[in-house]
C-alpha cells in the first residue's frame, strides 16, 4: 500500500509570493495534519481537517490556509510568503480525526523563500 | 503545558543499547510517540504506548513511562549504524472540548552511531 504522499518534493519561492503544496493521505484515512518543521526545530501543528472540515488550527497566522477534498487529498495554501516561512512541510494521515490514532507523515515537501 | 524536551545528541557504539529520554508536562497526554527522522526524509512512526501502560516492547525497541515523572524513554538494543537518525518524542492530546487529536514534539535527540 503506497504511504502518505506530498507534491512536489521541493520549492523555491521569492518573497512575496504565493505557494500550494499538496497531500494524499494513506488509503482509506479521513483525516489529513499539516506540521511545518523549521531546521533544528521539532514539527509545529498548523492544521487538521477531517471529512473536509477543519477542526483545528494551530498558532499560525491567515497567510496560513488548507482545504481537504472529496477524496480527502489536502492542499496548503502559503501566501505573502516570507524567509521565515521556509521549512519543511509535512502532511500526516490518520484513520479518524482522535487522540487514539496513529498519525503518519509523508516525504515533505521543502520550501525555501529567497 | 505543550512543551515536550528531550537531550539534543546522543553518540553510542554499535552493538551498545540507546536511551533516549523524553519528559512531557501533560498529565492528560493520552498517546505517547516515538518518530525517526533521517537526513531529508520524513518523519517514520517508531512506535507508541497508551498513558495507562509501563511499558512496551516491539522487537529491538523498549518504551518505558513513568506517569508519575511524566517520563519517557526509547531503548534501542543492538544499535545499528543504520539507527543513525533523529528521533522525536512527541504526546497526542485532544484540544478541550474537541476530539481533535494534535502531536506536540520536542526539539528531537540526534543519535549517531559509530561503528
Amino acid at each position: 500500500d503506497a504511504g502518505v504522499t506530498q507534491s512536489p518534493t521541493h520549492l523555491i519561492k521569492t518573497r512575496g509570493q504565493h505557494v500550494t503544496l499538496r497531500c494524499s493521505p494513506i488509503s482509506g484515512h479521513k483525516s489529513v495534519s499539516w506540521y511545518q518543521q523549521v531546521l533544528g526545530q521539532g514539527p509545529q501543528f498548523i492544521f487538521q481537517y477531517y471529512e473536509k472540515e477543519e477542526r483545528g488550527r494551530g498558532n499560525f497566522p491567515d497567510r496560513f490556509s488548507a482545504r481537504q477534498f472529496p477524496n480527502y487529498s489536502s492542499e496548503l495554501n502559503v501566501n505573502a510568503l516570507l524567509l521565515g516561512d521556509s521549512a519543511l512541510y509535512l502532511c500526516a494521515s490518520s484513520e479518524e480525526a482522535g487522540d487514539s490514532y496513529e498519525q503518519y507523515f509523508g516525504p515533505g515537501t521543502r520550501l525555501t523563500v529567497t | 503545558g505543550e512543551d515536550v524536551e528531550q537531550s539534543l545528541f546522543l553518540s553510542v557504539r554499535e552493538g551498545d543499547s540507546s536511551v533516549i529520554n523524553c519528559t512531557y508536562t501533560d498529565s492528560s497526554s493520552t498517546y505517547l510517540y516515538w518518530y525517526k527522522q533521517e537526513p531529508g526524509a520524513g518523519l517514520q512512526l517508531l512506535t507508541y504506548i497508551f498513558s495507562n501502560m509501563d511499558m512496551k516492547q516491539d522487537q529491538r525497541l523498549t518504551v518505558l513511562l513513568n506517569k508519575k515523572d511524566k517520563h519517557l524513554s526509547l531503548r534501542i538494543a543492538d544499535t545499528q549504524t543504520g539507527d543513525s537518525a533523529i528521533y522525536f518524542c512527541a504526546e497526542s492530546k485532544a484540544d478541550r472540548g474537541s476530539t481533535l487529536g494534535r502531536l506536540y514534539f520536542g526539539r528531537g535527540t540526534q543519535l549517531t552511531v559509530w561503528p
